[in-house]
């Protein structure tokens, strides 16, 4: 069963302070690891795709690594309105595009 | 095209009454999926849709819980007798059945049952 943990479950940072996001996984096959962020209550936001390990994407002030047991999600000089809950997921390779696996999140606080 | 769309926002129902949630997806995606997120925990996968064609149950869903798609485009999500346990964030998705696999998501129905 494809499994997906997300650290540390909170994180609170001032603005300006830079730190990572961890998404650890185990998948059979993987197709593709995705990051959300999610505001409350409101649906996820889509933010990347990443397919293989050593890829990186970036958007603004976020950067998304992969490796092969894990993700991470760089957040440089982070501003209050990137607060938010960020939610990885993976893809299991299937030959088609299937269900997403989700972590629990993480909530990141920036204080002004 | 505005994105996937979702309706009602909010429920708020009597335990043992039925509902039903209603989705529509970005109109080029033939897949659509429902997922179920409760506080502090990510999405849960629920079923989906390939064209009309339900392809995939979870066994959170129970017989309570039934989907359709009835003409490949909208999608309704029923639960009969609802339960407290039922309490929860309805969320739908829609992407490609291949290439770009990025799933995108409506804002969700916020289900309460008192």
């Amino acid at each position: 069963e494809d499994q997906v943990t997300q650290s540390p479950e909170a994180l609170r940072l001032q603005e300006g302070e830079s730190s990572s996001l961890n998404c650890s996984y185990t998948v059979s096959g993987l197709r593709g690891l995705f990051w959300y962020r999610q505001d409350p209550g409101k649906g996820p936001e889509f933010l990347f795709t990443l397919y293989s390990a050593g890829e990186e994407k970036e958007k603004e002030r976020l950067k998304a690594t992969l490796t092969k047991k894990e993700s991470f999600l760089h957040i440089t000089a982070p501003k209050p309105e990137d607060s938010a809950t960020y939610l990885c997921a993976v893809q299991r390779h299937t030959g088609a595009n299937s269900k997403l696996t989700f972590g629990k999140g993480i909530t990141l606080s920036v204080r002004p | 095209d505005t994105g996937v769309s979702q309706d009602p926002r909010h429920k708020i129902t009597k335990r043992g009454q039925n509902v039903t949630f209603r989705c529509d997806p970005i109109s080029e995606h033939n897949r659509l999926y429902w997922y179920r997120q409760t506080l502090g925990q990510g999405p849960e996968f629920l079923t989906y849709f390939q064209n009309e064609a339900q392809l995939e149950k979870s066994r959170l869903l129970s017989d309570r819980f039934s989907a359709e798609r009835p003409k490949g485009s909208f999608s309704t999500l029923e639960i009969q007798r609802t339960e407290q346990g039922d309490s929860a964030m309805y969320l739908c998705a829609s992407s490609f059945q291949t290439g770009s696999p990025e799933a995108f998501f409506g804002q969700g129905t916020r289900l309460t049952v008192v």
